[in-house]
């Protein structure tokens, strides 16, 4: 089947505006997981699901950033009142079941916020 | 925490040239360990990764990497690299039992002709 699959693959917004960006995992796949790559960095760890409960939302940078599951589906991270630091490529993971089974990324968004 | 250390942000080698990057991890126990190759505009993909038993290990692409605990290391390594392996690598760092990865900066590798 398909891989995980993210859109938009691109995105410019302007300072102020809310953003929602989409992960459609790999079919059968429970665990999810949302990255943030900002130029010249690593993968930042934002948030994981398991299902659509969201066991760790360590990463996640404040509380304009937030996301939601459906089911073992479709996954959104919403970024509200977008900041400028907030333009970095959004990666999204997914895995067979919890733990450290392969995580299979997407393409990415790559977000600019002017 | 656990953390991942790249010392070299990037790497020019020769094609068919042997290649080594380098990885430090930061660990109390034995980590599991991962090895992701990220092309221009792609995603991560997996290239190889470890977690219990033959500390040598063996992925995709004829990569291999070598897990030594007295070194805290998880140096990734090809014989002979081809043009198409230029790419931005990724070493990366889990807890057993936890579900997050800790992500190394990266290695940009150039290859020369």
């Amino acid at each position: 089947g398909a891989g995980v699959s993210q859109s938009p693959s691109n995105k410019v917004t302007e300072k102020g505006k809310d953003v929602e960006l989409r992960c459609d995992p790999i079919s059968g796949h429970t665990a999810l997981y949302w990255y943030r790559q900002r130029l010249g960095q690593g993968l930042e760890f934002l948030i994981y699901f398991q299902g659509n409960s969201a066991p760790d939302k360590s990463g996640l940078p404040s509380d304009r950033f937030s996301a939601e599951r459906t089911g073992e589906s479709v996954s959104t991270l919403t970024i509200q009142r977008t900041q400028q630091e907030d333009s970095a490529v959004y990666l999204c993971a997914s895995s067979l079941k919890r733990g450290h089974e392969t995580q299979y990324f997407g393409p990415g968004t790559r977000l600019l916020v002017l | 925490a656990q953390s991942v250390t790249q010392p070299d942000i990037h790497i020019t080698v020769s094609e068919g040239a042997s290649l080594e990057l380098r990885c430090n991890y930061s660990y109390g126990a034995t980590p599991y360990l991962f090895w992701y190759v990220q092309s221009p505009g792609q995603g991560l993909q997996l290239l190889l990764k470890y977690f219990s038993g033959d500390t040598l290990v063996q992925g995709i692409k004829g990569f291999e990497a070598e897990f030594k605990r007295s070194q805290s290391s998880f140096n990734l390594r090809k014989p002979s690299v081809h043009w198409s392996d230029a790419a931005e690598y990724f070493c990366a760092v889990g807890a057993p039992g936890y579900s997050t990865l800790t992500f190394g900066k990266g290695t940009m590798l150039l290859v020369s002709p």
